[in-house]
């Protein structure tokens, strides 16, 4: 696997309902990150895994929000009670975290989420 | 606090025409800057990153970049457009905890 990987790549899903989204970083990076586009507009920050802690959850939009990573690998986003404001396209990325604010991180392709 | 300001949502050129793409940034902190390109349903790809190595920084694709502090500026540029340019480019700050601060990002179209 050469680069990150998300799971599913789009989303259909009605209001009220859970979903899951998942992102497989790239092997050996330490960092993870989640990002939410929304249409017409830049990516927002949600949540920073370091291993398998979150220091920074600081863009996690309401408690309807949570995620978790499984050690240095898998992390899965969940939003719970889905809502017409969440359909966006939801990024993944990771880095090695050699040198930390000057990292380059890789992103994966993204799980557009729609909310009808 | 940082934050980063694209101006011009849409830039259009034509082929072998100059690309140039704004961005400004402001930041609490020596910045690091990313320019970042992403192409219709794929995720984002590196152009180039200024780490205080150098002013002027070159990246993939022919694109460069120049970080000017008295402007607060740090512009993306391409001699001669091509037609495989055209996507939406998106300027970062990285913050204090290192997750990228993004603008709003510049379409770029580039007529035959």
């Amino acid at each position: 696997g050469a680069g990150v990987s998300q799971s599913p790549s789009n989303k259909v899903t009605e209001k009220g309902k859970d979903v899951e989204l998942r992102c497989d970083p790239i092997s050996g990076h330490t960092a993870l990150y989640w990002y939410r586009q929304r249409l017409g507009q830049g990516l927002e920050f949600l949540i920073y895994f370091q291993g398998n802690s979150a220091p920074d959850k600081s863009g996690l939009p309401s408690d309807r929000f949570s995620a978790e990573r499984t050690g240095e690998s898998v992390s899965t986003l969940t939003i719970q009670r889905t809502q017409q404001e969440d359909s966006a396209v939801y990024l993944c990325a990771s880095s090695q975290r050699t040198s930390g604010r000057t990292d380059t991180q890789y992103f994966g392709p993204g799980t557009r989420l729609t909310v009808l | 606090a940082q934050s980063v300001t694209q101006l011009g949502s849409h830039v259009s050129v034509s082929e072998g025409a100059l690309v140039l793409l704004r961005c400004n940034y402001s930041s609490s902190v020596p910045p690091y800057l990313f320019w970042y390109v992403q192409y219709p349903n794929q995720g984002l790809q590196l152009l180039l990153k200024y780490t205080s190595a150098a002013t002027l920084v070159k990246g993939i694709n022919g694109f460069e970049a120049e970080f000017k502090k008295s402007e607060t500026s740090f512009h993306l540029t391409k001699p001669s457009a091509h037609m495989s340019d055209a996507a939406e480019y998106f300027c970062a700050v990285s913050d204090l905890t290192d997750k990228l601060i993004f603008g709003t990002g510049t379409r770029l179209q580039v007529f035959p």
